[in-house]
């Protein structure tokens, strides 16, 4: 059972630059999220989805988007990378209350 | 908006001391958890309440639901080096995203053997 899972794990980008980050969860959970977590700053929602076809914008959503064709995976893009998008992105599931989290991914904007 | 404010910020602590930590809101919440993130990973949920003034365990941490509602408090005794790492309150996002959660910013704890 991996839970969630997230790649890549490091990724340095030139601003500009496109990329998708992937998460894929096995616990057939409903509910998925992408935050965002700067030093000091605790976790932001950037993007959710409570089903297969739906998602919605969370609190920082401008300069990211995402889909969700099914229930296990939830992609997250960056289509003209900013140095301000600079952080470690985190998905999550959930079933109800409590988020499982993946491990995250650090992405460097230069 | 609803906001979650953890203290302290940081904690230096000394390897078997005792450690506390709070999270308060203006606003009221129906459930609790705290999470913990150790370094380069993700938060990984320690402790659930569900029902104000409820005192759960987690073998050396202690959780209790504010009788309030608006606060929540975390204890780790006899602390010991792998407990260094980030904890975070959390709550339900009631005015917000559906199923999400509202996140404190987050105490840091450092341990010296």
């Amino acid at each position: 059972n991996a839970g969630v899972t997230q790649t890549p794990k490091f990724r340095i980008l030139k601003i500009g630059q496109s990329m998708t980050l992937q998460c894929t969860q096995d616990m057939n959970h409903n509910y998925m999220y992408w935050y965002r977590q700067d030093p000091g700053m605790g976790l932001k929602l950037i993007y959710y989805s409570v089903g297969a076809g739906i998602t919605d914008k969370g609190e920082v959503p401008n300069g990211y988007n995402v889909s969700r064709s099914t229930t296990e995976d939830f992609p997250l893009r960056l289509e003209l990378a900013a140095p301000s998008q600079t952080s470690v992105y985190f998905c999550a599931s959930s079933y109800s209350k409590d988020l499982t989290f993946g491990a995250g991914s650090r992405l460097t904007v230069l | 908006g609803q906001q979650l404010n953890q203290s302290p910020q940081s904690m230096f602590i000394q390897e078997g001391e005792d450690v506390s930590m709070n999270c308060t809101s203006s606003s009221i919440f129906n459930t609790w958890l705290w999470y913990k993130q150790e370094p380069g990973e993700g938060p990984v949920l320690l402790i659930a309440l569900y029902k104000a003034g409820e005192l759960t365990s987690n073998g050396r941490l202690t959780a209790q639901f504010g009788i309030t509602r608006k606060d929540s408090f975390l204890n780790i005794s006899a602390s010991i080096p792998s407990d260094v790492g980030i904890y975070f309150c959390a709550g339900p996002d009631y005015g917000g995203s559906q199923g999400n959660l509202i996140f404190g910013k987050g105490t840091k704890l450092s341990v010296k053997p």
